[in-house]
């Protein structure tokens, strides 16, 4: 079974300071890839996502992550951290070789300091 | 276009009760999933729905159980509602050979 880890159930950072999420996968064939982002009291929101090609990818918010198979990890950063940017951030996987259900990590929250 | 809606936004309920959660999936999107997150936690896979059919599930007891309609929209009814069911449900839509998800607000359910 796939199964995620993020490193860090909570992160702080300054406002304007370099975001760096950490997420690691168990799976000998690479899985689909995705973050997530969850503001309080809200749903999910998609921030990107790796299927194929570019292993780096760029998403919304001026987020973006790399794929990397020989580390089986999938990080999320930012350059400079906004307030705004206050959410927990999910990882998620989907099976290359099944449907398309999601198996998330346990969630990093991310408090941007002033 | 719209998106994913849920109904309804907050609920409580009684241990032992039944409860009935409401989806309705994004235009254009035919398979509906479910999942469950508790608190301080990631959501967990409950099931998915394609073609008003059980098309997947997750490590979840019989008790937990739904329907897709002609419509796409979908149900989750949960039975004999135990003090741990207690989470936000989260729906799910997609196409079916599309493997972004996108989510709807959530239900939160209390179970007391």
């Amino acid at each position: 079974a796939q199964s995620v880890t993020q490193l860090g159930s909570h992160v702080s950072v300054s406002e304007g300071a370099l975001v760096l999420l950490r997420c690691n996968y168990s799976s000998s064939v690479p899985p689909y890839l995705f973050w997530y982002v969850q503001y309080p009291n809200q749903g999910l929101q998609l921030l990107l996502k790796y299927t194929t090609g570019a292993t780096l990818v760029k998403g919304i918010n001026g987020f973006e992550a790399e794929f990397k198979k020989s580390e089986t990890s999938f990080h999320l950063t930012k350059p400079s951290a906004h307030m705004s940017d206050a959410a927990e951030y999910f990882c998620a996987v989907s099976d290359r070789n099944a449907g398309n259900m999601l198996t998330f990590g346990g969630g990093t929250r991310l408090m941007v300091k002033p | 276009e719209t998106g994913v809606t849920q109904s309804p936004t907050h609920l409580i309920k009684t241990r032992g009760q039944q409860v009935t959660l409401r989806c309705s999936s994004q235009s254009g999107h035919n398979t509906v999933s479910w999942y469950q997150q508790a608190l301080g936690q990631g959501p967990q896979f409950i099931f998915q729905y394609y073609r008003e059919e059980e098309n997947g599930r997750g490590n979840f007891p019989p008790r937990f159980s739904g329907l897709q309609f002609p419509n796409y929209s979908s149900e989750l009814n949960v039975n004999a509602l135990e003090l741990d069911d207690s989470a936000l449900y989260l729906c799910a839509s997609s196409r079916n050979w599309e493997r972004t998800q996108y989510f709807g607000p959530g239900t939160r359910l209390l179970v007391l």
